[in-house]
């Protein structure tokens, strides 16, 4: 079946541009993850949601940063006025409610220039 | 949750046993050890989890010890297409919410 998808693959940016990241987890699956990832790092987590709503926003590094996930499925990442150090790979897993496994996407990488 | 601490490499030779250890001195009770690994230019993958028993399914067995303050991941045969950063976690079980990253061990299977 279909696994996680993220879109774009690569997305190359201008320091002080907005950009939108766009996850569609697995048909099915309630729970929703975003994490970066920074070259020789491992993942990092900023958000999860719950259904709809943000159960966990506790990584989210600053107000520049804000996700959605309006109907529950699909969930869009948003970052405003990027900087040098957002430059990342951005990743979204998703889980069955309760479930232990979380299923990454590809990610999407962030170069902000 | 628990800190983890793992080796940052290792090496494994095609066919061999890869033994990928994890210290976990400071877990509670209702903590679970998770083990995801990482594929370069992949997102993670899940491998395996347990709390106390020993566990077996078709990629890995996890060995944990009796204080449950370390385990240890084996891939039995390991082959070229097991080379990847391998991260163990400790947390709570059904609880949803985040996983902790840690820098995780690089595992080269060397031909």
């Amino acid at each position: 079946g279909a696994g996680v998808s993220q879109t774009p693959s690569n997305k190359v940016t201008e320091k002080g541009k907005y950009v939108e990241l766009r996850c569609d987890p697995i048909s099915g699956h309630t729970a929703l993850y975003w994490y970066r990832q920074s070259l020789g790092q491992g993942p990092e987590f900023l958000i999860y949601f719950q259904g709809t709503g943000a159960a966990d926003d506790s990584g989210l590094p600053n107000d520049r940063f804000f996700a959605v996930r309006p109907e529950g499925s699909v969930s869009t990442l948003k970052i405003q006025r990027t900087e040098r150090g957002d430059s990342a790979v951005y990743l979204c897993a998703s889980s069955l409610e309760g479930e232990n496994e979380q299923y990454f996407g590809p990610g999407t990488r962030l170069t902000v220039t | 949750d628990a800190k983890t601490t793992q080796p940052t490499s290792m090496d494994c030779a095609e066919g061999r046993a890869a033994n990928l250890p994890c210290n976990h001195s400071t877990i509670s009770g209702n903590e679970y050890v998770y083990w995801y690994r990482q594929i370069h230019s992949q997102g993670p993958q899940y491998i395996i989890h347990g709390l106390k028993n020993n566990e077996t399914n078709e990629m890995a067995s996890l060995i944990i010890t009796e204080d449950r303050k370390s385990s240890t991941l084996i891939l039995p045969h390991a082959t070229l297409r097991d080379t990847a950063v391998y991260y163990c976690i400790v947390r709570g079980y059904n609880q949803g919410g985040k996983l902790i990253f840690g820098q995780g061990t690089e595992l080269s299977v060397k031909p």
